[in-house]
């Protein structure tokens, strides 16, 4: 596609309940990255993909969050027992090379935990 | 790994007039500073970006400078206009992962 494309654009969810959200990122990019954005606050970095190689998972806040990329294309994010703080923007972003060009942000699901 | 700082978090200044944000960075290995921009509920857009063989880069209103001495960056908006308000993040790269700033709010005031 054109875009960086995330479904679902929103979520609600009970507490304790898994999601799954989706990132359709530009076809050809190799780099694919998840960030979590909370109200009013900065970008926090989850997980990155680049090509297949082993995704650096450094900033997971826990193991109730995990990532995949199949193909080399789309990826989920998971998020088991969701918990209240986990209600946020998730945010997905892919380039065609290690941090340059053609970087951009798909629009985002905002998850809410009710 | 790399830490990028921004200052300030909040800026409000009047219509016409200018804002400077700025940024430090850690990693001397870093080359590469996008700025984006997020309007309330939209997604980051890149406005600007620098690469470090550039001391400074131009693109109408706004401009960027970088000090790699110093480890320093900085985002120059000139005749400020009230559609210019929003989140401003900037990010550090040293090829691999981005490294955000935590924001900066500019409001333009009418």
């Amino acid at each position: 596609g054109a875009g960086v494309s995330q479904s679902p654009s929103n979520k609600v969810t009970e507490k304790g309940k898994d999601v799954e959200l989706r990132c359709d990122p530009i076809s050809g990019h190799t780099a694919l990255y998840w960030y979590r954005q909370s109200l009013g606050q900065g970008l926090e970095f989850l997980i990155y993909f680049q090509g297949n190689s082993a995704p650096d998972k450094s900033g997971l806040p826990s193991d109730r969050f995990s990532a995949e990329r199949t193909g080399g294309s789309v990826s989920t994010l998971t998020i088991q027992r969701t918990q209240q703080e986990d209600s946020a923007v998730y945010l997905c972003a892919s380039s065609l090379v290690q941090g340059f060009a053609g970087y951009t942000f798909g629009s985002g699901t905002r998850l809410t935990v009710v | 790994g790399e830490n990028v700082e921004q200052h300030p978090s909040t800026l409000s200044v009047q219509e016409g007039d200018s804002a400077v944000i700025k940024c430090t960075y850690s990693d001397s290995a870093s080359n590469y500073f996008p700025w984006y921009k997020q309007e309330l509920g939209k997604r980051p857009q890149l406005i600007i970006d620098i690469r470090s063989n550039v001391g400074e880069k131009k693109d109408q209103r706004i401009a960027v400078t970088l000090n790699k001495t110093a480890k320093h960056f900085s985002l120059h908006i000139t005749e400020t206009q009230p559609e210019d308000s929003a989140v401003y993040f900037c990010a550090a790269s040293t090829g691999n992962q981005f490294y955000f700033g935590t924001g900066t709010s500019l409001t333009v005031i009418p």
